[in-house]
């Protein structure tokens, strides 16, 4: 089983702001990473996959990085439509999900 | 449109069965993997079981042996049988459609979620 944590778990923000997320890995895994955002009573959305290629009709301001166990989520220029909480998932191996990072209004 | 509808879910109580059911629509169903994922009030996200274009089943240890999956291509539709069922089962479940990088089974992500069905499981 591969554990994966994030960091934070809950970020205030402002609009405007830059924000990251981490996604750490117990065991390498690649490239094989994607991350999604949820929101209250929705469906998780696929943003990135790949740990860095950008779904499509997601906006620019949302980018991936990262191979290996160490990865990130990095939101531009937060806008009121990215509070949420956000989700990373290995697929080196049978899915698993991290805990979430939720980002809420600071 | 493109999208994914779950029914079946409700109340159940401990050791009871429910039959999960996922229509697809607007796009070759019979072409893409299959899953369930669940989410538990509150909590983060949790893959249930899988289903291969050939019909080939995939579960974790959690519900290896109590849940089945299955589809029925004519009918753009997939199934989550569900038996045995605890409180630790009580969860919004929700149909996806699984991509993969390479042919390979597990190395799948998810690019079409469905809204999901509530299943408790309660006495």
């Amino acid at each position: 089983v591969i554990w994966m944590t994030q960091s934070p778990s809950l970020l205030s923000a402002s609009t405007g702001d830059r924000v990251t997320i981490s996604c750490r890995m117990s065991q390498g895994i690649s490239s094989y990473l994607a991350w999604y955002q949820q929101k209250p009573g929705k469906a998780p959305e696929l943003l990135i996959y790949a740990a860095s290629t950008l779904q499509s009709g997601v906006p620019s301001r949302f980018s991936g990085s990262g191979s290996g166990t160490d990865f990130t989520l990095t939101i531009s220029c937060l806008q009121s439509e990215d509070f949420a909480t956000y989700y990373c998932q290995q697929y080196y191996s049978f899915p698993t999900f991290g805990p979430g990072t939720k980002v809420d209004i600071k | 449109e493109v999208q994914l509808v779950e029914s079946g879910g409700g109340l159940v109580q401990p050791g009871g069965s429910l039959r999960l059911s996922c229509a697809a629509s607007g796009f070759t169903f019979s072409s893409y993997d299959m899953h369930w994922v669940r989410q538990a009030t509150g909590k983060g996200l949790e893959w249930v079981s899988a289903i291969g274009t050939a019909g080939d089943p995939y579960y974790p240890g959690s519900v290896k042996g109590r849940f089945t999956i299955s589809r029925e291509n004519a009918k753009n539709s997939l199934y989550l049988q569900m038996n045995s069922l605890r409180a630790g089962d009580t969860a919004v479940y929700y149909c996806a459609r699984g991509l993969s990088s390479i042919a390979a089974a597990a190395h799948w992500y998810f690019d079409l979620w469905g809204r999901g069905t509530l299943v408790t499981v309660s006495s």
